[in-house]
């Protein structure tokens, strides 16, 4: 039972750099998210995908892009990674008609 | 823009006492969710609340939705140095869509 994992849990770009976080889920969830978590600013949602096929964007898109490979897979591409996006990333998945999230452990990226 | 408002911001007790958090908005929730996250990892789910008046317990932990399901608490009795972490409230908007916005966490530490 992994649950939620993500890939890698560390890095470290360079400022115009591109990279992609993956996350994986094994419950067969239909909905996904990707989080990000600054200090004194909680978990703000960058993408969601309410089932495979779909995907929306939430508070704070700008600068990323995500693809929800199958229903197990939901990644987030940063294109030209910038400071202002040094944060830790959390990928979430739910299933229909439960209201709460499962958590992956996050992915701590530094852009200098 | 919904927001979610925790206070305390932090934290620090003896092990042994009592303590109560609090998450308030101006907005109505359909629901609201409390995960408690450790330094490193994920935050995990604790408990959700749905009716407006409802109090759910989980051991030494109660939970309770405002009547107008704009505000909860989390109160915990005789505080453990194991219940030392971040507690998030979070909260759904639009039932059935799962977007959840989280507020900015209160930062617990319970000293043995």
């Amino acid at each position: 039972n992994a649950g939620v994992t993500q890939n890698p849990k560390f890095q470290v770009l360079k400022t115009g750099q591109s990279m992609t976080l993956q996350c994986a889920q094994d419950m067969n969830h239909n909905s996904m998210y990707w989080y990000r978590q600054d200090p004194g600013m909680g978990l703000r949602l960058i993408y969601y995908s309410a089932s495979e096929g779909t995907t929306d964007k939430g508070e704070v898109p700008n600068g990323y892009n995500v693809s929800r490979l199958n229903k197990r897979e939901f990644s987030l591409r940063l294109e030209s990674a910038a400071p202002s996006q040094t944060s830790v990333y959390f990928c979430a998945s739910s299933r229909q008609g439960f209201r709460g999230y499962t958590f992956g452990s996050g992915t701590r990226l530094t852009v200098v | 823009t919904q927001l979610l408002e925790q206070s305390p911001q932090f934290l620090s007790i003896q092990e042994g006492e009592n303590l109560t958090v609090y998450c308030n908005s101006s907005s109505v929730f359909s629901s609201l969710q409390w995960y408690r996250q450790e330094p490193g990892e994920g935050p995990v789910l604790l408990v959700t609340v749905v009716t407006g008046g409802e109090v759910k317990k989980l051991k030494r932990l109660t939970f309770q939705f405002g009547d107008a399901r704009k505000d909860s608490s989390l109160h915990i009795t005789a505080a453990q140095p194991g219940d030392t972490g971040l507690y998030l409230c979070a909260g759904d908007p639009s039932a059935g869509t799962y977007k959840y916005i989280f507020g900015t966490g209160t930062r617990l530490k319970v000293l043995a």
